[in-house]
C-alpha cells in the first residue's frame, strides 16, 4: 500500500521554464510534507517542506503547493536550471506530533535541458 | 557543521563475509535512521531509533542484519554473513524535527 505516490517517473524541461513535479497521498493522517533532491552518488537532500495549515511555502525558485482536498502537492521549480537535473522525492512523516519514519514517494527523474 | 558522516563509502566483499556499516549523526540531533536503496524497491526504511533506543526496526530484512546505537553519536548496521542480494545503497539520516538529514551513503558490493 503506498501511502505517498509520484505517478510520473520522469520530467524533461527546457532551462529557464516552470517544472512541476506532483505527489499524491492517501494517508489522510499526514499533515506535514517533504520534498527531498538527490543526485547520483549522493544522499537525499532537504528542499522544502510545509504543513498542512498552509497550502503554499515558498523558498526562493521552489515552491511547494498543498491541496489537503485532493491529497495533492507539488513543487515548482521557477526557472529551471541544469543543475536542477536530480531525482525528487515527496515524503510525509506519521501525522500528529510523532516525529517518525518517513514514508517516501518513488521519485521523479527531472532533467533540465539547457 | 559537519553533516551526516557514513564510512565506509564503497564497501565491496565477498557471499558470507561480516559487513559492518557505520554512521556518525549530526550532533544534537536525537533520532537516527538507516535506509537501503535498491533500483527494484526504491529507498526503504530498514530501523529507527529515538534518543539511542530502536523504536521501529519492521523494515529489517531478515536476522541476518542488525544495528545498534551504543550513543547519541555513533551507530552500526551489521550484515552477517552477507549475501549477493545486499548489494545497495545504504544511507544513515538523522533529525531533530521532521526534516531527516542523510549522509552520503555506502555502497555495497557483495560478490
Amino acid at each position: 500500500d503506498q501511502q505517498v505516490k509520484q505517478n510520473s517517473p520522469s520530467l524533461s524541461v527546457q532551462e529557464g521554464r516552470i517544472s512541476i513535479l506532483n505527489c499524491d497521498y492517501t494517508n489522510s493522517m499526514f499533515d506535514y510534507f517533504l520534498w527531498y533532491k538527490k543526485y547520483p552518488a549522493e544522499g537525499p537532500t532537504f528542499l522544502i517542506s510545509i504543513s498542512s495549515i498552509k497550502d503554499k511555502n515558498e523558498d526562493g525558485r521552489f515552491t511547494v503547493f498543498l491541496n489537503k482536498s485532493a491529497k495533492h502537492l507539488s513543487l515548482h521549480i521557477v526557472p529551471s536550471q541544469p543543475g536542477d537535473s536530480a531525482v525528487y522525492f515527496c515524503a510525509a512523516p506519521p501525522g500528529g506530533t510523532s516525529y517518525g519514519k518517513l514514508t517516501f514517494g518513488q521519485g521523479t527523474i527531472l532533467t533540465v535541458h539547457p | 557543521d559537519a553533516g551526516v558522516i557514513q564510512s565506509p563509502r564503497h564497501e565491496v566483499t565477498e557471499m558470507g563475509q561480516e559487513v559492518t556499516l557505520r554512521c556518525k549523526p549530526i550532533s544534537g540531533h536525537n533520532s537516527l535512521f538507516w535506509y537501503r536503496q535498491t533500483m527494484m524497491r526504491g529507498l526503504e526504511l530498514l530501523i529507527y531509533f529515538n534518543n539511542n533506543v530502536p523504536i521501529d526496526d519492521s523494515g529489517m530484512p531478515e536476522d541476518r542484519f542488525s544495528a545498534k546505537m551504543p550513543n547519541a553519536s555513533f551507530s552500526t548496521l551489521k550484515i552477517q554473513p552477507s549475501e549477493p542480494r545486499d548489494s545497495a545503497v545504504y544511507f544513515c539520516a538523522s533529525s531533530l524535527r521532521q526534516e531527516q538529514y542523510f549522509g552520503p551513503g555506502t555502497r555495497l558490493t557483495v560478490t
